[in-house]
């Protein structure tokens, strides 16, 4: 059974960095064609993808915000983490992480439940 | 970036309609599409991928079809548990997923 779990702060505080961690189980992030993605929502909005992790260590970012997010994985922790500098409140939404699958036309074929992280003083 | 846009925006409908979602890329990017479901307060689910592919578990009246830049996600009979918001996600080679606005269907 493949599960994930986002794990982070509820609230930040505007400039602040954000840490949030996905941790799986299920699932190894050194398997061939295997990426675990950071997904966002903010409510009521549709889907904004963020960055992606694969099993060769590549990495891809949303251009719009790739100054601001770093993400790395621990293999050995089943972990992956990403942080987003410099938090705004238009930052609020929902966090997901997912993993992706090429044999799975590169979707996000498992979801962690989400993570609402809020933005304000 | 690879922009997209779904239409329509948002649709009422009955239990037992037959539902077209489509979905428009602004650059061709193949089969490389796939759909998603979310309810409320829930995590999306992986519906169709690659385009056409169903994905193990999701009932038979979800299809998917389209490549190029054009699209389409069908529900053959509406069922309540299909009242939702359904999202397009095209990925691209070396570029950045996009997902695409979505599509809300509510009760009529």
């Amino acid at each position: 059974q493949i599960t994930l779990k986002e794990s982070g702060p509820t609230l930040v505080k505007p400039t602040q960095t954000l840490t949030l961690t996905c941790t799986f189980s299920g699932f190894s992030l050194s398997t061939n064609g295997v990426g675990v993605g950071w997904i966002r929502q903010a409510p009521g909005k549709a889907l904004e993808w963020l960055a992606l992790i694969y099993w060769d260590s590549d990495k891809r970012y949303s251009p719009s915000l790739k100054s601001r997010l770093t993400i790395t994985k621990d293999t050995s922790k089943n972990q992956v983490v990403l942080t987003m500098t410099n938090m705004d409140p238009v930052d609020t939404a929902t966090y997901y992480c997912a993993r992706r699958v090429a044999s799975y036309g590169y979707s996000f074929d498992s979801w962690g439940q989400g993570t609402l992280v809020t933005v304000s003083s | 970036d690879i922009q997209m846009t779904q239409s329509p925006s948002s649709l009422s409908a009955s239990v037992g309609d037959r539902v077209t979602i489509t979905c428009r890329a602004s650059q061709n990017i193949g089969e490389y599409l796939n759909w998603y479901q979310q309810t409320p307060g829930k995590a999306p689910k992986v519906l169709i991928y690659s385009a056409s592919t169903l994905q193990s578990g999701v009932p038979p009246r979800f299809s998917g079809s389209g490549s190029g830049t054009d699209f389409t996600l069908t529900i053959s009979s509406l069922q309540p548990e299909d009242f939702a918001t359904y999202f397009c996600q095209a990925i691209y080679s070396t570029l950045p997923d996009t997902f695409g606005p979505g599509t809300r269907v509510d009760i009529k």
